[in-house]
């Protein structure tokens, strides 16, 4: 299995809701990411989990919750989100480690419209 | 941190070769280039990636230049399903095992009949 799994692959949510992202691989891959993308630009990072432990917050707001429940899963809680946090919510893993260059493997992404 | 330049928009003819030129002027010796490609509204798939030497695989060619500088990611026939925006990485050297990627600002890439 060489796939990375997001759900939900659309979501609508209100300022007030809480929800989810979800994110799934089995690729034995030990380092997983979250990044948001907006409209015409590249990625940016929001987190990195290295061995279950979040090793990188790029000073995301505190609405965005990680969480790395176990190897394989990784998961985004959502809470009093705004409009301008309506984005593409990809997630990535990786295997770490220094050395020689390892590819980094994307989900499909989650479509999230904050309305 | 490393960065990287890329022209905004190419065009290529089907079956032609594609060339994406990528400028990386600030990259340290340990810190590799990537190049992924994102298709409308997907996530980024991998291409190719490399540190000082040129690679090959099924997908593409990737030249770096011997000052390590710039590097060119080669389509050899280009195809209609090769539109995409093509994005050239820096992965950055980082405390532990923390790798970070810094994007360009990517190419679009339109492969036209």
């Amino acid at each position: 299995d060489t796939e990375v799994t997001q759900t939900p692959k659309h979501l609508v949510m209100g300022m007030t809701n809480k929800k989810s992202l979800k994110c799934e691989q089995h690729m034995g891959h030990r380092a997983m990411y979250w990044y948001k993308q907006k409209a015409k630009k590249p990625p940016e990072l929001m987190f990195v989990y290295s061995y279950e432990k979040l090793s990188i917050n790029e000073s995301v707001p505190s609405r965005f919750s990680p969480e790395c429940p176990n190897s394989s899963l990784l998961n985004l809680h959502l809470h009093a989100l705004q409009p301008e946090d309506s984005a593409l919510y990809l997630c990535a893993s990786s295997q770490p480690g220094r050395g020689s260059g390892y590819g980094y493997t994307f989900g499909s992404g989650t479509r999230l419209t904050v309305v | 941190d490393a960065k990287t330049t890329q022209p905004p928009s190419m065009d290529c003819a089907e079956g032609r070769a594609a060339n994406l030129p990528c400028n990386h002027s600030t990259i340290s010796g340990n810190e590799y280039v990537y190049w992924y490609r994102q298709i409308h509204s997907q996530g980024p798939q991998y291409i190719i990636h490399g540190l000082k030497n040129n690679e090959t695989n099924e997908m593409a060619s990737l030249i770096i230049t011997e000052d390590r500088k710039s590097s060119t990611l080669i389509l050899p026939h280009a195809t209609l399903r090769d539109t995409a925006v093509y994005y050239c990485i820096v992965r950055v050297a980082g405390a532990g095992n923390n790798r970070k990627l810094i994007w360009g600002l990517g190419t679009s890439l339109a492969v036209n009949p």
